[in-house]
């Protein structure tokens, strides 16, 4: 398995534009994470999912983000409309639902918001 | 959710052993102790976990105290790709099954 996929690795857009962020999990893995990492916040965790569900989205910091997972092995995150304060590395992490089993992080994509 | 507490930094030189410890005192019967890194402009990285007893792995050991209130990470001979940041995490496996990181400690490693 190539591990989670995330896509763009970079996105540079202007305020108040449409930012999709994409993320594909690991084939298998039930549960999908999303997480936001700035320099004063930290990795926070945004919402995750346990086979597409929603199950915890309390992370997610205001209504112009929302998060869809339609099937197994696809999931966005969006952001509309985007402010500069969404400037962040955001990563998406994969992991089986069994007890004491890792989760699988993608590389990330980092989003500039001008 | 169960929180950790870490020293913000650490330093080690090369091939020295280092010990990174994790206070969890509020930890519940339930929770599993995860250890991650996170190396420059890099997504996190698992390193080990445990539940009771110690754990040892290619990267790493994991020693956790007989109450679970604290655990250490061992790293045996430091190199210099071991400079990250080190997140402790306890995960509540069974409930809500979530990752929550902390602030983590930095490890610096010098030659």
């Amino acid at each position: 398995d190539a591990g989670v996929i995330q896509s763009p690795r970079h996105e540079v857009t202007e305020m108040g534009q449409e930012v999709t962020l994409r993320c594909k999990p690991i084939s298998g893995h039930d549960y999908l994470f999303w997480y936001r990492q700035t320099m004063m916040r930290g990795l926070e965790l945004l919402i995750y999912f346990n086979n597409n569900v929603p199950i915890d989205d309390s992370g997610m910091p205001e209504d112009r983000f929302s998060a869809k997972m339609p099937n197994a092995s696809f999931s966005t995150l969006k952001i509309q409309p985007s402010e500069p304060r969404d400037s962040a590395v955001y990563f998406c992490a994969s992991s089986p639902r069994r007890r004491g089993t890792e989760a699988f992080f993608g590389q990330g994509t980092r989003l500039t918001v001008v | 959710d169960a929180k950790t507490t870490q020293p913000n930094s650490m330093e080690s030189n090369e091939e020295e052993p280092v010990h990174l410890p994790c206070n969890h005192s509020t930890i519940s019967g339930t929770d599993y102790i995860h250890w991650y890194r996170q190396l420059p402009s890099q997504g996190p990285e698992y390193v080990i976990h445990g539940l009771t007893s110690n754990v040892n792995n290619r990267m790493a050991s994991l020693a956790i105290a007989e109450d679970r209130k604290s655990s250490t990470l061992i790293l045996h001979r430091a190199t210099l790709r071991d400079a990250a940041v080190y997140y402790c995490i306890l995960r509540d496996w069974g409930n809500t099954d979530k990752l929550i990181f902390g602030t983590g400690t930095r490890l610096q490693v010098f030659p």
